[in-house]
C-alpha cells in the first residue's frame, strides 16, 4: 500500500513549457486534489474531484488544467508555464474517515 | 468564504520549553478541523483532527489542540518540546463545501 504517489519530484522548465505531474492513489478514495505550496500562504487548492469523472475548480486554477483518468489518477497540466508557476505541488486524496486527507511526497518545480 | 489563520508565523523554543500555535477559522457552520504537520523535505502528516465531542483533541507525539467555538479557535500546544518537533505546522478546516482550506503555516525551530 503506496498510499499517493507523486512523479517527478522535480522539474525545472523554461517560461512557455508545458508539462503534466502525475498522482496516483490505492486507497481506493473517490475525492483527489491538487495544492501548491508557497512561502507564508500554506497550502492553495488549483482543482478538484469529488469522484471519477468529475472535476472543479479551487483558489488558484488559471493556468492549470487537469484530468481524472480513472479513480486511481488525477494529473496536473501545465500549458506554458510561468515563473509564477514555481511553487511546491502537493496531490492528496480524501479518505473515507471523517474528511482526513492523505498526501503524496509533492513535487518542486522551477520555471525559469 | 472560510478563511484560516496562523497568528505565528515563525517561532523559535530551546527543548522542553511549552509550545502553542493559534489558530484562527472563519467559517459559521460545522467545521472539521485538523493540525498537520510538515517536516522539512517531508510530506504532510495528520497530527491530529476534530469533528466533534470533547474539545479537547490528543494527537500523536505528545500534541493537543483545544476546539473553543466561541473564539473560533483550535490552537496547538504541547508541554514540552524536543528538537525533533522542528517543522512546518499547518492548521486547517474542512467543511461541506468538499474544500479543505489551509492557514498560512508556522515554522516551529526548537533549538537544542
Amino acid at each position: 500500500n503506496a498510499g499517493v504517489t507523486q512523479t517527478p519530484k522535480f522539474q525545472v522548465l523554461k517560461t512557455g513549457q508545458s508539462m503534466t505531474l502525475q498522482c496516483a492513489q490505492d486507497m481506493n478514495h473517490n475525492s483527489m486534489y491538487w495544492y501548491r505550496q508557497d512561502p507564508g500562504m500554506g497550502l492553495r487548492l488549483i482543482y478538484y474531484s469529488a469522484s471519477e469523472g468529475t472535476t472543479d475548480k479551487g483558489e488558484v486554477p488559471n493556468g492549470y488544467n487537469v484530468s481524472r483518468l480513472n479513480k486511481r489518477e488525477f494529473s496536473l497540466r501545465l500549458e506554458s508555464a510561468a515563473p509564477s508557476q514555481t511553487s511546491v505541488y502537493f496531490c492528496a486524496s480524501h479518505g473515507p474517515n471523517y474528511n482526513e486527507q492523505f498526501f503524496g511526497p509533492g513535487t518542486r518545480l522551477t520555471v525559469l | 468564504a472560510q478563511s484560516v489563520s496562523q497568528h505565528n508565523h515563525h517561532v523559535i523554543l530551546s527543548e522542553a520549553a511549552s509550545l502553542e500555535l493559534g489558530c484562527n477559522y472563519s467559517y459559521g457552520g460545522t467545521v472539521n478541523l485538523f493540525w498537520y504537520v510538515q517536516y522539512p523535505g517531508q510530506h504532510l502528516q495528520l497530527l491530529l483532527k476534530y469533528f466533534s465531542g470533547d474539545p479537547l483533541v490528543k494527537g500523536i507525539k505528545g500534541f493537543e489542540a483545544e476546539f473553543i467555538k466561541s473564539k473560533f479557535s483550535f490552537n496547538l500546544r504541547k508541554p514540552s518540546v524536543q528538537w525533533s518537533d522542528t517543522a512546518e505546522y499547518f492548521c486547517a478546516a474542512y467543511n461541506a463545501g468538499n474544500m479543505l482550506t489551509f492557514g498560512g503555516g508556522t515554522r516551529l525551530m526548537v533549538k537544542p
